[in-house]
């Protein structure tokens, strides 16, 4: 069974903070995703790795930069944490593309 | 571009009542369409998708959805529900070339009353 894991379910950090968020999964995935989940807004794709080093901006990277400097582990950073990203924060991977996609548990972050 | 509207935000019903979960798309492209259900406290699962082929496709634990070109539809159907089905359900679809994105629609929440 494909598992990605999340550093953590719950966080809660303050204002200006900066906050990494890690992930990582155990498949060989070449592709890893990082999404926020709204209530009403569903899914919205922050960044995406199709491989090591590279990244690719998805609808909402404003706020948010990512590293992937390992194949199985990719990181979303928050520079300077602000309220508005108070969110869930889901990490997938994908052997193709976006067919498929496994999801972690997804970390609630918690900006005061 | 590509838009999901998921016309139902919340869908109460009677346990091993029959239930469909609408689900709508927008493209100018050809694409893939996947339902994935996330149950509570976790991650997202891939229920079934829609590659090419059969226009109905099923998933393992009794739901099914057909796609329907003509009226740009996907919608998951199961007919007779069950307590564990209690979860978040997304439509999402990407684009068949050049895939460099994915659309979620905004979940439907299904609730199951015994």
């Amino acid at each position: 069974d494909v598992k990605v894991t999340q550093s953590s379910r719950y966080l809660v950090k303050r204002t200006g903070e900066k906050v990494f968020l890690e992930c990582v999964q155990d498949m060989d995935h070449e592709n890893m995703f990082w999404y926020r989940q709204d209530p009403g807004l569903g899914l919205r794709l922050i960044y995406f790795s199709y491989d090591v080093k590279m990244k690719e901006k998805g609808d909402i990277p404003e706020g948010y930069s990512v590293s992937r400097e390992k194949k199985e582990r990719f990181s979303l950073i928050l520079e300077s944490a602000s309220t508005n990203q108070t969110s869930m924060y889901l990490c997938a991977s994908s052997f193709e593309g976006f067919n498929e996609q496994y999801f972690g548990p997804g970390t609630r972050l918690t900006v005061t | 571009a590509q838009s999901v509207t998921q016309l139902d935000s919340q869908v109460p019903v009677f346990e091993e009542a029959p239930v469909e979960l609408r689900c709508n798309y927008s493209s100018s492209v050809s694409v893939y369409l996947f339902w994935y259900v996330q149950y509570p406290n976790q991650g997202l699962q891939l229920l079934l998708k829609y590659l090419s082929g059969s226009t109905l496709v099923e998933s393992i634990n009794g739901f099914e959805a057909e796609f329907n070109k003509s009226q740009t539809s996907f919608h998951l159907r199961k007919p007779s529900v069950h307590i564990s089905d209690t979860a978040e359900y997304f439509c999402a679809v990407t684009p068949l070339r050049g895939a460099s994105k994915i659309i979620f629609g905004s979940g439907t929440r299904l609730s199951i009353r015994p």
